[in-house]
C-alpha cells in the first residue's frame, strides 16, 4: 500500500485562480515524481525532484506552474491562473532514486476541477 | 523519450476465463515494466511489475511476460473475476522522466 499522503483530494477553482496541492513523500525517498492524467486516462508527466532540486520538468510546468518540496515541509504543485484544460488528476510518486528500476507508489491523488 | 503502445483499449472477458494485454515499447535502455490497475474515482494501483533481468513473473493470478528482444511486455489475468473489472496500465521506466505509460485497457468481467 502507497504511503505517499495527498492533499487535498479534491480541489475546485474558477479560471485564473491558483490551485495548490500538496504530497508528503513516503518516509526516506528522496524522489518525488508529479503526473497528470487527464480524463482520457492520459498520464502526462509534469516534473520531478530529488531532494529538493528539480530534476526534469516539461516546458508547461515551467511556465505555469510553481512547484517545490523544501525539506522538511510537503512537496507542493502550484497553479498560478488555472484553465479548463487543468481539470485533471494530479498524481504524486515518491521512490528512492530515478534511473534504475524503482518502483512508484502513487499517492491518492487530487482531483482538480477548474470551472 | 520513450512511447508506450498498449492493446487493446478495450477488454470484454467471461468470468473465469482469461484476459491479456499487451504492451510494447522503444527505447531499448528501458528496464522496469509494471502494472498498475485504477478503479473508478481511485488512484492507479500497482499489481505487479517485472525487471528486465526477469521474462516471467507470476503472482497468485497475474502472469507477466517480458521480451526485451522484441521490446515487448504483456499481463494475463487468468479465471478473471468480477473484481478485476478496471482500467489497467502498462508502462515503462525512462530514465529522465520516470515512467512512461500505456494508453490504458478497460478490462469488463460479465457473467
Amino acid at each position: 500500500n502507497s504511503k505517499v499522503i495527498q492533499t487535498p483530494r479534491y480541489l475546485v477553482k474558477g479560471q485564473g485562480q491558483k490551485a495548490k496541492m500538496r504530497c508528503i513523500p513516503e518516509k526516506g525517498h528522496p524522489v518525488v515524481f508529479w503526473y497528470q492524467q487527464n480524463k482520457n486516462n492520459e498520464f502526462k508527466f509534469l516534473i520531478n525532484f530529488q531532494n529538493q532540486e528539480v530534476l526534469q520538468q516539461i516546458d508547461m510546468t515551467e511556465k505555469r506552474f510553481s512547484a517545490e518540496c523544501p525539506s522538511n515541509s510537503p512537496c507542493s504543485l502550484e497553479i498560478q491562473s488555472s484553465e479548463a484544460g487543468d481539470s485533471a488528476l494530479y498524481l504524486c510518486a515518491s521512490s528512492l532514486e530515478t534511473g534504475s528500476a524503482e518502483t512508484l507508489y502513487f499517492g491518492s491523488g487530487t482531483r482538480l476541477t477548474v470551472l | 523519450g520513450e512511447q508506450v503502445e498498449q492493446l487493446p483499449s478495450i477488454l470484454r472477458v467471461q468470468e473465469g476465463s482469461s484476459a491479456s494485454i499487451n504492451c510494447s515499447y522503444e527505447d531499448s535502455a528501458s528496464n522496469y515494466f509494471p502494472w498498475y490497475k485504477q478503479e473508478p474515482g481511485e488512484n492507479p494501483k500497482l499489481i505487479i511489475d517485472i525487471r528486465s533481468n526477469m521474462e516471467r513473473k507470476q503472482i497468485q493470478e497475474l502472469i507477466v511476460l517480458l521480451d526485451k528482444k522484441a521490446k515487448r511486455f504483456s499481463l494475463h489475468i487468468t479465471d478473471t473475476q468480477p473484481g478485476d473489472s478496471a482500467m489497467y496500465f502498462c508502462a515503462a521506466s525512462n530514465y529522465a522522466q520516470g515512467l512512461t505509460f500505456g494508453l490504458g485497457t478497460r478490462v469488463s468481467v460479465f457473467p
